[in-house]
């Protein structure tokens, strides 16, 4: 059973549109989510991490999470090339003690 | 070090031979993971390791499969009698402790190839 999902794409957007990236998880205990980047061939790295209910801002970049939900998403404001990547998601449970990761998103963006 | 290193970067091996693959954490983390990934996949999760205790080896895909770490320090992933299916990048990554809180840091993986 799959308990983190995403859309697997592929999703393109055009140079400088905000890309919408989604995530539902159906652990009600997960605790703490993740997003990461992965470039083809190359290993995560984390974008942007969240713990709390709403919007968690850093640059371009903002997540939101909504528990009573289970979802949560990450949004590329002035999407640029260099922002093409498989962004996974994952969430943290406590009762587990481990991140569980979506499938991955893969983003285009065109110039 | 500054980062996770894993070893080799690159394996390929002959079906039913061992292979170990060796994971380096950045120095002071307590908390080590193993994840595989498939091409085109997301991470598997496979094991962690609090120190050198492993809480959890539920994510192990067989009995082939084992790990074991010396200390806080470094991993060795075991898979035994290599299938093909065992063909695909294994990540390890590592934590100041294994809270959800802290930031799981990757190493560039190792990438099995299994004829």
């Amino acid at each position: 059973q799959k308990e983190v999902e995403q859309n697997s794409g592929p999703l393109s957007v055009p140079e400088g549109a905000i890309a919408s990236l989604n995530c539902t998880y159906s652990d009600r205990g997960s605790q703490s989510f993740f997003w990461y980047r992965q470039y083809s061939g190359k290993s995560p790295e984390l974008i942007m991490s969240i713990y709390s209910n709403g919007d968690k801002e850093d640059g371009r970049f903002t997540a939101q999470l909504n528990k009573a939900s289970q979802y949560v998403s990450l949004l590329i404001r002035d999407s640029q090339p260099s922002d093409s990547a498989t962004y996974l998601c994952a969430g943290y449970s406590g009762s587990a003690r481990q991140l569980t990761f979506g499938s991955g998103t893969q983003l285009t963006v065109l110039p | 070090g500054a980062g996770v290193s894993q070893s080799p970067s690159n394996k390929v091996t002959e079906k039913g031979k061992d292979v170990e693959l060796r994971c380096d954490p950045i120095s002071g983390h307590t908390a080590l993971y193993w994840y595989r990934q498939r091409l085109g996949q997301g991470l598997e999760f496979l094991i962690y390791f609090q120190g050198n205790s492993a809480p959890d080896k539920s994510g192990l895909p067989s009995d082939r499969f084992s790990a074991e770490r010396t200390g806080e320090s470094v991993s060795t992933l075991t898979i035994q009698r290599t299938q093909q299916e065992d063909s695909a990048v294994y990540l390890c990554a590592s934590s100041l402790r294994d809270s959800g809180a802290d930031t799981q840091y990757f190493g560039p993986g190792t990438r099995l190839t299994v004829l």
